[in-house]
């Protein structure tokens, strides 16, 4: 069965305190494997979309690697405004018209303290 | 240009009472889902139209029926709420060449 597990549930750093979250996956074929934010109260917003091993995307203090198994959602010298829960998502599906079809992992709340 | 938009945002029902939740999307996109968020359990997919006329079932589809009445919109109905569907829900949909979902704000239902 299709799995992504999130870790950890919850990360608290002090302001400037790099890090890493971690996705790893249990896919039958990769299809891309997406990274969202989503602040309280708000619904999911995309960051970022890896398609294979080796692959890596930047924006911000944040950057994504992706291998066969895992992938790191790391978070340079944070700010207060990195607060948030991180997503990670696979598609479950290839059908067309069912590319919105994910399975979410359940999140890593961060938390980062000025 | 607002995305998509879901109504209302806030929603408490009694158990067996009925309700309808509404998603509008104004990206010009063909397909539109339903999801669910509880605590624990993570994103979770209740229902999806791929296209204009048709809908499919994801994960979760046991007590809801949805409706795709036009191109952009896309409903979802409780006929019977039981206290297993309080959750926030979410309307989707993804951009046509690079499949991020966009998402709308939520409508958190509480039934009673």
């Amino acid at each position: 069965e299709d799995q992504v597990t999130q870790s950890p549930e919850a990360l608290r750093l002090q302001e400037g305190e790099s890090s890493s979250l971690n996705c790893s996956y249990t896919v039958s074929g990769l299809r891309g494997l997406f990274w969202y934010r989503q602040d309280p109260g708000k619904g999911p917003e995309f960051l970022f979309t890896l398609y294979s091993a080796g692959e890596e995307k930047e924006k911000e203090r944040l950057k994504a690697t992706l291998t066969k198994k895992e992938s790191f959602l790391h978070i340079t010298a944070p700010k207060p405004e990195d607060s948030a829960t991180y997503l990670c998502a696979v598609p479950r599906l290839v059908i067309l018209g069912s590319q919105g079809n994910l399975i979410f992992g359940k999140g890593t709340k961060l938390s980062v303290k000025p | 240009n607002a995305g998509v938009t879901q109504t209302p945002k806030f929603q408490v029902l009694k158990t067996g009472q009925s309700m309808t939740l509404q998603c509008a999307q104004d990206m010009n996109h063909n397909s539109m889902y339903w999801y669910r968020q509880d605590p624990g359990m993570g994103l979770r997919l209740i229902y999806y139209s791929a296209s204009e006329g048709t809908t499919d079932k994801g994960e979760v589809p046991n007590g809801y029926n949805v409706s795709r009445l036009n191109k952009r919109e896309f409903s979802l109905r409780l006929e019977s709420a039981a206290p297993s569907q309080t959750s926030v829900y979410f309307c989707a949909s993804p951009g046509q060449n690079t499949g991020e979902l966009f998402f709308g704000e939520g409508s958190r239902l509480t039934v009673l």
